[in-house]
């Protein structure tokens, strides 16, 4: 089973301020990256998947970029506001049909 | 599209009893799998499933089974409830293996 990690565990920003978290994954048989925004009593909601090495793309303020050769993703968030306060996971794919959580980014934005 | 949805959303189980936990979707998505999520762990794989008649185990498959026989359903059994298994269960699906998944609500289970 893969290990999936992400750093760092939690991060505490003010409003404005932005920030970005890091997910590292084992680059051999890689397929495919995830990026998931998990609010408080709500279920996971996909924000990005990507698979191509220089990957980047972008929704809103946030944005992800993808380093499969190294085994490494960046999630940024650009002028953070309170309601992007989340926990925000990573997710690697690779052959073997199985996708594999991170831990994931416990972001809180105070205003 | 009701998407996925889960029963129940709360359970509470004595040690040893078993039950079933449901999960469908209506998206006609091949790929459907099941998380644990325990605090400081994420989201763990417990089994999976590429397409009805498939089925595969995840990454802490001990004491749960399931099977698919429709595309739409792929329920989750607990065989003898242990306090281990206390925690939110969630049910997922893609279109295929590596898309974007779609989350139910969970299913928060409590076994005493």
């Amino acid at each position: 089973i893969l290990n999936v990690e992400q750093s760092p565990q939690s991060l505490h920003v003010q409003e404005g301020d932005s920030t970005n978290f890091t997910c590292s994954f084992p680059s051999s048989n890689f397929y495919a990256l995830h990026w998931y925004r998990w609010e408080t009593a709500k279920s996971p909601e996909a924000l990005f998947v990507m698979t191509l090495n220089g990957d980047e793309k972008k929704k809103g303020r946030i944005s992800a970029t993808l380093n499969t050769k190294e085994g490494y993703s960046y999630l940024y968030i650009k002028g953070s506001q309170p309601e992007d306060s989340a926990t925000y996971l990573c997710a690697s794919f690779t052959g073997t049909d199985k996708l594999i959580f991170g831990t994931g980014t416990r972001l809180q934005v105070f205003p | 599209n009701a998407g996925v949805t889960q029963t129940p959303k709360f359970q509470v189980l004595k040690t040893g009893q078993s039950m079933t936990l449901q999960c469908a979707q209506d998206m006609n998505h091949e790929y459907m799998s099941w998380y644990r999520q325990d605090p400081g762990m994420g989201l763990r794989l417990i089994h999976y499933s590429v397409g009805a008649g498939i089925t595969d185990q995840g990454e802490v498959p001990n004491g749960y089974n399931v099977s698919r026989s429709t595309t739409e359903d792929f329920p989750l059994r607990l065989l003898s409830a242990a306090p281990s298994q206390t925690s939110v269960y969630f049910c997922a699906s893609s279109y295929v293996e590596a898309s974007e998944q779609y989350f139910g609500p969970g299913t928060r289970l409590t076994v005493t």
